[in-house]
């Protein structure tokens, strides 16, 4: 069984860009979470989606968006970059979005550069 | 505001010694997974605790998870350079959906 893909690995943006990372969940998964990991603040929730509906939402402010197809994929957009918005950006799939036992399968990560 | 600490930030040892790390907080959690992290990758879950006391095994690691579910400690017996790897705990906040916080993490370096 093929592992969550997220495309591009890599991403050189300048700032004021926007940016839109995609990423496939594992076949049968219908939650896909969005990460941000970066050195100084580590891994950080940004949001959650199930059903093409966002269920859940970390603190990140409105330039940071995504959606959900009826395939289960999952893109996120960042507006009006910022240097700050360097990171490695994570995406998960879970099989029962039920609750906080479920295993979640992360992506390789999406390394985004900002200029 | 960090909900999770993790201790030691950093930790060096050489091949066969034993190790713990920590995960804390003042936090109460459903549940808490630890997961492992290697360069270019993304993490990579190890274990699930659910239950207050919990003690889970996993070949030479062992998982504890705090009779209050506050805390986790992972223990490393004779370690190994393949268990080297940024080291993970997440908390589950709530019970709907999935909606993780992270401690920052413990990197661990194992000498051969």
């Amino acid at each position: 069984k093929a592992g969550v893909t997220q495309t591009p690995r890599y991403l050189i943006k300048t700032r004021g860009q926007q940016v839109t990372l995609s990423c496939s969940p594992i076949s049968g998964h219908r939650s896909v979470s969005w990460y941000q990991q970066t050195p100084g603040q580590g891994l950080q929730f940004l949001f959650e989606y199930f059903s093409e509906t966002q269920r859940n939402k970390g603190n990140f402010p409105g330039r940071f968006s995504g959606r959900q197809f009826s395939n289960s994929r999952s893109e996120m957009n960042v507006s009006t970059l910022e240097l700050g918005d360097s990171a490695l950006y994570l995406c998960a799939s879970t099989l029962v979005p039920a609750g906080g036992t479920d295993t979640q399968y992360f992506g390789p990560g999406t390394r985004l550069t900002v200029l | 505001t960090q909900l999770l600490e993790q201790s030691p930030q950093f930790l060096s040892i050489q091949e066969g010694e034993n190790l713990t790390v920590y995960c804390n907080s003042s936090s109460v959690f459903s549940s808490l997974q630890w997961y492992r992290q290697e360069p270019g990758e993304g993490p990579v879950l190890l274990v699930t605790v659910v239950t207050g006391g919990e003690v889970k095994k996993l070949k030479r690691l062992t998982f504890q998870f705090g009779d209050a579910r506050k805390d986790s400690s992972l223990h490393i017996t004779a370690a190994q350079p393949g268990d080297t790897g940024l080291y993970l705990c997440a908390g589950a906040r709530g019970n709907y959906g999935q909606n993780f916080v992270f401690g920052p993490g413990t990197r661990l370096s194992v000498l051969p």
